[in-house]
């Protein structure tokens, strides 16, 4: 497709149920980020691949996020036992080059994760 | 440390008026700079940046933001607002410096453009 995917648009889970979340970016883009963004507040960070490398996994905020990108194309999110304050919406950008860090992000359209 | 902040939550205007909205940011060296705008249930759209060179960018729909490097401001401005502009805004900041790409988000403005 033209721009980044996201599925599932919409999660519900209980609190305890482990979630993945997928990103497809841009084909050929090299840089894949996560970012979490609350309700009411603009995105944080979560963690950022080159390729099928993982760089920068500081925002992630505990050990229950994982994130993978095995093959340098489609990346997952997994939370595992999730939490209500998991609450949110997640969104995946993605940026043609690993260099120059100048490079525009482009956005999915998120997915918004409700934890009961 | 890296921050941004968009001192106004929400900005009214009539369409047809020029709008306003403001982003000032704090990096530790020089920085790129970003404007996106969200649609309610959409993923960020870019609309422009600020890399080097001239302080006045111009980007989609019209929109432009003016870098000023002394008050350490990028305010995104457009002269003749229009009711779909209508939509929440966010400023963004990088650090030149840095080889890792993460940006750095405000709070986001919310724009209402009045018919």
């Amino acid at each position: 497709g033209a721009g980044v995917s996201q599925s599932p648009r919409y999660k519900v889970a209980k609190r305890g149920q482990d979630v993945a979340l997928r990103c497809d970016p841009i084909s050929g883009h090299v840089s894949l980020f996560w970012y979490q963004q609350a309700l009411g507040q603009g995105p944080e960070f979560l963690t950022y691949f080159q390729n099928e490398a993982q760089l920068d996994k500081s925002g992630l905020p505990s050990d229950r996020f994982f994130a993978e990108r095995p093959e340098g194309s489609v990346s997952t999110l997994k939370i595992q036992r999730t939490q209500q304050e998991d609450s949110a919406v997640y969104l995946c950008a993605s940026s043609l080059g690993g260099l120059p860090i100048s490079d525009t992000q482009y956005f999915g359209p998120g997915t918004r994760l409700t934890v009961l | 440390a890296q921050s941004v902040a968009q001192p106004e939550d929400q900005v009214n205007v009539a369409e047809g008026n020029p709008l306003t909205v403001k982003c000032t940011y704090s990096v530790s060296g020089n920085p790129y700079l970003f404007w996106y705008v969200q649609y309610p249930n959409r993923g960020l759209q870019f609309l422009l940046k600020y890399i080097t060179g001239d302080n006045l960018v111009k980007g989609s729909y019209g929109f432009e933001a003016e870098f000023n490097k002394s008050q350490t401001s990028f305010h995104l401005k457009k002269p003749s607002a229009l009711v779909s502009d209508s939509a929440l805004y966010f400023c963004a900041v990088r650090d030149r410096g840095s080889t890792l790409g993460r940006l750095y988000f405000g709070r986001g403005t919310q724009l209402t453009v009045w018919p």
